[in-house]
């Protein structure tokens, strides 16, 4: 079975760091694109990174560029998302997301399955 | 940046409507059109991707429709287990955007 299971979620005052991880199991992330979706409180959802499976190549949401940085290691078969410099509008739950199908973010891409997300709350 | 509208932003129904679910993409995207189901609590699941192929498991009064600039997502004979929230999403370029979110609520 597809699993994703996000840590690394908590409080941090603006400006400060914070380290995403996302644990897959049932595949291999060498194998499949994957993806950083966030949600702030009752909002919407909205894409925040994505790294692909092969070449491990990174695509960022403009909000985010220059600030955060998604990686991977492949022996652990775990994604990150390394968030510096954080802003009080970065809190949201981030949720970890595969590509159903594709090695890297090909148009008419889908994500399945998602993580149950980790909650991050950026406040002084 | 793609902007993806739904509507409506809400949605009250009763066990056994049909509901429709529109969405519409600020430039055409072909059929590159996915549909996602949210319920409190938990992460999003893939409902029906390319704008109407629906996903293994998904009931099958579940279904989609659309190309180009507009979509619909239809439920027929609701069910308890279908109020939840509903995302559309744009896979025909990066970034990646979702809808706003159309919350279905038992009436």
């Amino acid at each position: 079975e597809v699993q994703l299971l996000e840590s690394g979620g908590g409080l941090v005052q603006p400006g400060g760091s914070l380290r995403l991880s996302c644990a897959a199991s049932g595949f291999s992330i060498s194998n499949f694109a994957m993806n950083w979706v966030r949600q702030a409180p009752g909002k919407g959802l909205e894409w925040v990174s994505s790294i692909s499976g092969g070449a491990g190549s990174t695509d960022y949401a403009d909000s985010v560029e220059g600030r955060f940085t998604i990686s991977r290691d492949v022996s652990r078969n775990t994604v990150y998302l390394q968030m510096n410099s954080l802003r009080v509008e970065d809190s949201a739950i981030y949720y970890c997301a595969k590509d159903q199908f594709y090695s890297s973010p090909s148009r008419g891409n889908c994500f399945d399955p998602w993580g149950q997300g980790t909650l991050v709350t950026v406040s002084s | 940046d793609i902007q993806m509208t739904q509507s409506p932003s809400s949605l009250s129904a009763s066990v056994g409507d049909r509901v429709t679910i529109t969405c519409r993409a600020s430039q055409s995207i072909s059929n590159f059109l996915n549909w996602y189901q949210q319920k409190p609590g938990k992460g999003p699941t893939l409902l029906i991707s390319a704008a109407s192929n629906l996903q293994s498991g998904a009931p099958s009064r579940f279904s989609g429709s659309g190309s180009g600039t507009d979509f619909t997502l239809t439920i027929s004979n609701l069910q308890p287990e279908d109020f939840a929230t509903y995302y559309c999403q744009q896979s025909y370029n990066s970034p990646r955007t979702f809808g706003q979110g159309t919350r279905l609520d038992i009436k």
